[in-house]
């Protein structure tokens, strides 16, 4: 039972290039998160879905996409990087509404 | 506008003391709260609840107190010690709302 997974763990991407992270779940829970977090800033909320097929706007949405294709998966795109979006990046997941477990993150770094 | 606001950056506090960490929201909608902790290159993990029919919920070393009408919750670690040194989150949510508001995260280092 690996819980909440996150690939790739670190990356490092050029200003324009494109990627996209992977979370997956094995704990069936309906809703799922990406958060960025950054030093002084906490965790804010970039897009979340709270249920296959489904994706809402977060905090900070500008500059990424989402989807949720299968119930388990939730990716997180960047079409074209930009050095404001270095960041570490969590996913999270829960069923009981307020209660979230995290992946253990994405370090991303856009030169 | 930030409506959770942990305004301390830091803390510092001796193994065995009580360690007090502070947290103020501007929301009045928000109902539910909690306390995650994070080790550097690990994910946030959930601490500690309270919901705002309470005002105090304990588990263990861990106590959290609310108060509505300051709009104010503190995480109380009794005793300290050093592997709670960690980055603490607070968290809040609204009615009806699937989502977390997070606050700025203090660090506290709890040394011997």
């Amino acid at each position: 039972n690996a819980g909440v997974t996150q690939t790739p763990k670190f990356r490092v991407l050029k200003t324009g290039q494109s990627m996209t992270l992977l979370c997956a779940q094995d704990m069936n829970h309906e809703y799922m998160y990406w958060y960025r977090q950054d030093p002084g800033m906490g965790l804010r909320l970039i897009h979340y879905s709270v249920g296959e097929g489904t994706t809402a706007k977060g905090e900070v949405p500008d500059g990424y996409n989402v989807s949720r294709l299968k119930k388990q998966n939730f990716l997180l795109g960047l079409e074209s990087a930009a050095p404001s979006q270095t960041s570490v990046y969590f996913c999270a997941v829960t069923s009981v509404q307020e209660t979230q477990y995290f992946g253990p993150g994405t370090r991303l770094l856009v030169l | 506008d930030q409506q959770v606001k942990q305004n301390s950056p830091s803390l510092s506090v001796q193994e065995g003391r009580i360690s007090i960490l502070n947290c103020d929201y501007t929301n009045s909608m928000f109902d539910y709260f909690l306390w995650y902790k994070k080790y550097p290159a690990e994910g946030p993990t959930f601490l500690i609840s309270i919901s705002s029919i309470k005002d105090k919920n304990e588990d263990g070393r861990f106590t959290v107190f609310l108060n509505k009408s300051a709009k104010h919750l503190s995480l109380h670690i009794v005793p300290s010690q050093p592997g709670d040194s960690a980055v603490y989150f607070c968290a809040a949510s609204g009615v009806n709302t699937d989502k977390l508001i997070f606050g700025t995260g203090t660090r506290l280092q709890v040394f011997p």
